[in-house]
């Protein structure tokens, strides 16, 4: 079975820091596919960034970038220069590559930025 | 494009009613998928219809049901409700195409069972 891990219920940054969210995975599938999602207090979850499991590089997508350590099943979000508009709860999530869109999600890392 | 569609996006529900969700993909995207969030148990995956058909499930018992229609809009349906579905329901819509590892979640329809 596949499992997401994230290990820190909160962190707290400043704005214009960078912030590293940690993320574990557990699958004994070759192929497969990993998430990071936002979710602000409206409730709406927004794709941030996707990572397959045969990339040769790192995903990036404007601040945010996938730190991804195949070896030891890491996944983890770098936001870089972090705003007020970043606070918000954090989700990890996996998909095999089968063809079926299921998601296995994490328990969330909620993000507090600070002026 | 018009994103991802859910109503109603608050309901109120009592005991062994049954209620109706609604959610409308994005144009073009034949999958869509549901999730329960509480806080409790997080983000699970109830099912995922693709063309008219459930193509996978999660574990929930029966009592929770869905269906899709041609123009790819879906329905989920949950009979006898008990407290502990209180949550927010999430439903995703993906397409078919080159980035089709994106899915696009709609704003959430959040189910309070009294």
């Amino acid at each position: 079975a596949q499992k997401i891990t994230q290990t820190q219920p909160g962190m707290f940054v400043q704005e214009k820091e960078a912030v590293t969210l940690d993320c574990t995975y557990d699958t004994s599938d070759p192929s497969y596919g990993l998430f990071w999602y936002k979710q602000p207090s409206s409730g709406e979850m927004i794709f941030l960034i996707y990572q397959g499991s045969y990339d040769q590089q790192n995903a990036t997508e404007g601040r945010y970038s996938l730190n991804f350590q195949k070896a030891r099943k890491s996944a983890n979000l770098v936001i870089s220069a972090s705003q007020l508009g970043d606070s918000a709860m954090y989700f990890c999530a996996m998909r095999m590559n089968t063809g079926f869109q299921k998601l296995v999600f994490g328990t969330g890392t909620r993000l507090l930025v600070s002026p | 494009k018009a994103g991802v569609t859910q109503t109603p996006r608050y309901l109120i529900k009592t005991r062994g009613q049954q209620v109706t969700l609604s959610c409308s993909p994005i144009s073009g995207h034949r999958s869509v998928s549901w999730y329960q969030q509480t806080p409790g148990q997080g983000l699970q995956f109830l099912f995922e219809y693709f063309s008219e058909t459930q193509r996978n499930k999660g574990n929930f018992p029966g009592r929770f049901s869905g269906r899709q229609f041609s123009n790819s809009r879906s329905e989920m349906n949950v009979s006898t409700l008990e407290l502990g579905d209180s949550a927010l329901y999430l439903c995703a819509s993906s397409s078919s195409g080159t980035r089709e590892h994106e899915q696009y979640f709609g704003p959430g329809t959040r189910l309070t069972v009294t």
